[in-house]
């Protein structure tokens, strides 16, 4: 069946250095994923995307990266500030209109 | 600010007692979601409106939850005869999606929903 899962549920990192945020998706007829960022009391809001006929794309100080051959993502964060302390997901659709989410990991930056 | 609006942002409730939640989407937006996410999880597809239309249902969302979208634009939801398993945040999402194409979720704040 479908599903979204994560490595790790928190990570911590040092204000300044980069993060990594690790996926693993195992419906392999997915064919579009998104990362959401989600910071206590909102609702979450969305960081970049990617479709499956790519491996990797930047945005501002954020790169995912997909690997189909492993069925991983994962989310790169560049000099990491403490504004990006929050509950991270990942999250697939597989052609319909379900947007399917992991559990989250949650980042902590160390001033 | 013209993002998704939910009320109220928080209810508490008997168990037993109805409640509804309302959301409002951005208004150029064609899509609506409902999620619920309980603490530690990740958000749970509940169901989907295109316009008026209910498109889908999980089969998360047993009978005693229904939800609207009369008129294309805002939405409820609404649990009858709440059960302690019922807490927990209910958010709505929208967005302007045609079709296959990739499509961005906004998200409401959510309700967060406490049955005693």
């Amino acid at each position: 069946g479908e599903s979204v899962g994560l490595h790790l549920p928190t990570l911590s990192v040092q204000e300044g250095d980069n993060s990594i945020i690790n996926c693993a998706y195992s419906n392999s007829a997915s064919d579009y994923f998104i990362w959401y960022k989600q910071e206590s009391g909102k609702g979450p809001q969305f960081i970049i995307d990617i479709r499956s006929n790519m491996d990797k794309r930047q945005g501002q100080r954020v790169t995912v990266l997909l690997n189909k051959t492993v069925k991983h993502l994962s989310l790169q964060i560049a000099a990491t500030q403490p504004g990006d302390s929050a509950v991270y997901f990942c999250a697939e659709r597989s052609g319909g209109f379900k947007t399917i989410f992991g559990a989250g990991t949650r980042l902590f930056v160390k001033a | 600010d013209t993002g998704v609006s939910q009320d109220p942002r928080h209810k508490i409730t008997k168990r037993g007692q109805n409640v509804t939640f309302r959301c409002d989407p951005i208004s150029e937006h064609n899509r609506l979601y409902w999620y619920r996410q309980t603490l530690g999880q990740g958000p749970e597809f509940l169901t989907y409106f295109q316009n008026e239309a209910q498109l889908e249902k999980s089969r998360l969302l047993s009978d005693r939850f229904s939800a609207e979208r009369p008129k294309g634009s805002f939405s409820t939801l609404e649990i009858q005869r709440t059960e302690q398993g019922d807490s927990a945040m209910y958010l709505c999402a929208s967005s302007l999606g045609w079709g296959d194409l990739n499509e961005k979720l906004f998200f409401g704040s959510g309700t967060q929903l406490s049955v005693l």
